[in-house]
C-alpha cells in the first residue's frame, strides 16, 4: 500500500539557518502530494502541494518539488524564523477523486532566536 | 467564517464504554473526513462521508462508525473502547472538487481508563 516517510525530529535551527526536512513516498500510479503544518495549539493547516511530476509547491517561503524519479517530495526554507516552529507532516492522495490521505509520522521544527 | 469546529475538546471514558464525537465542517464544504492521531504518530485515516454516505474507509473495525447529516455536519461513534482507542481524532472538512486540501479542527482528545 502507500506509505509516507520522514525524516526523524526534533530539527533544532538558529534563526535564518536553511531548513530541510526530507520526505520520501511509496505510491502506486502519481500520487498528489501535500506538506501540512501543525502551529502549537492549532489544527493542521495545508502549507502547499504538487500534483504531477516536478511541479512546485510554495506557500509562506516554503518550497518543494515533487520528484518521481527519487519519490521525493523534501519540504525546504532559505531563511527560517522563530514562528517557523511546528510540527511538519508531509501526505501523499492516491489519484482517487477521495480525499484519503496518507501521513508522515510528522517532524517537530524548533527555531531558535 | 468559522472553520472547522469539534466538539468536545477533551473527554474520559472508560474501557467498553461507547463515545460520540462531533463535527461542524467549514461553510460550504460538503466531505468530512475523520483521522486518528496517536501521539507523536501522524494521523491515520479513517473514513470519509459525502453525500451523507461513507464513501471510503480505513483500517479500522466496525467499533468505528460514522454518520454525516444533511447540513454535512458529522459524527464518529466508538463502541467498546478499548486503551488504545485513546488519541487525538480529528475531522478534516473539503469540497469535494478539491480532495486533498483539508481544512482541519483542532480535535477531540480521547483518554479511554
Amino acid at each position: 500500500g502507500n506509505s509516507v516517510t520522514q525524516m526523524e525530529g526534533p530539527v533544532t535551527l538558529s534563526e535564518e539557518a536553511f531548513l530541510t526536512i526530507n520526505c520520501t513516498y511509496t505510491a502506486t500510479g502519481y500520487p498528489s502530494l501535500f506538506w501540512y503544518v501543525q502551529y502549537p495549539g492549532e489544527g493542521l493547516q495545508l502549507l502547499l502541494k504538487a500534483t504531477k511530476a516536478d511541479d512546485k509547491g510554495s506557500n509562506k517561503g516554503f518550497e518543494a518539488t515533487y520528484r518521481k524519479e527519487t519519490t521525493s517530495f523534501h519540504l525546504e526554507k532559505g531563511s527560517v524564523q522563530v514562528s517557523d516552529s511546528a510540527v511538519y507532516f508531509c501526505a501523499a492522495k492516491g489519484s482517487s477523486n477521495t480525499g484519503k490521505l496518507i501521513f508522515g509520522q510528522g517532524t517537530t521544527l524548533q527555531v531558535k532566536p | 467564517d468559522a472553520g472547522v469546529t469539534q466538539s468536545p475538546t477533551h473527554l474520559i471514558k472508560t474501557r467498553g464504554q461507547q463515545v460520540t464525537l462531533r463535527c461542524s465542517p467549514k461553510s460550504g464544504h460538503d466531505t468530512v473526513s475523520w483521522y486518528q492521531q496517536a501521539l507523536g504518530q501522524g494521523p491515520q485515516f479513517i473514513f470519509q462521508y459525502y453525500e451523507e454516505e461513507e464513501r471510503q474507509r480505513g483500517n479500522f473495525p466496525d467499533r468505528f462508525s460514522g454518520h454525516q447529516f444533511p447540513n454535512y455536519s458529522s459524527e464518529l461513534n466508538v463502541n467498546a473502547l478499548l486503551l488504545g482507542d485513546s488519541a487525538l481524532y480529528l475531522c478534516a472538512s473539503s469540497w469535494n472538487s478539491y480532495p486533498g486540501e483539508l481544512f482541519f479542527g483542532e480535535g477531540s482528545r480521547l483518554t479511554v481508563l
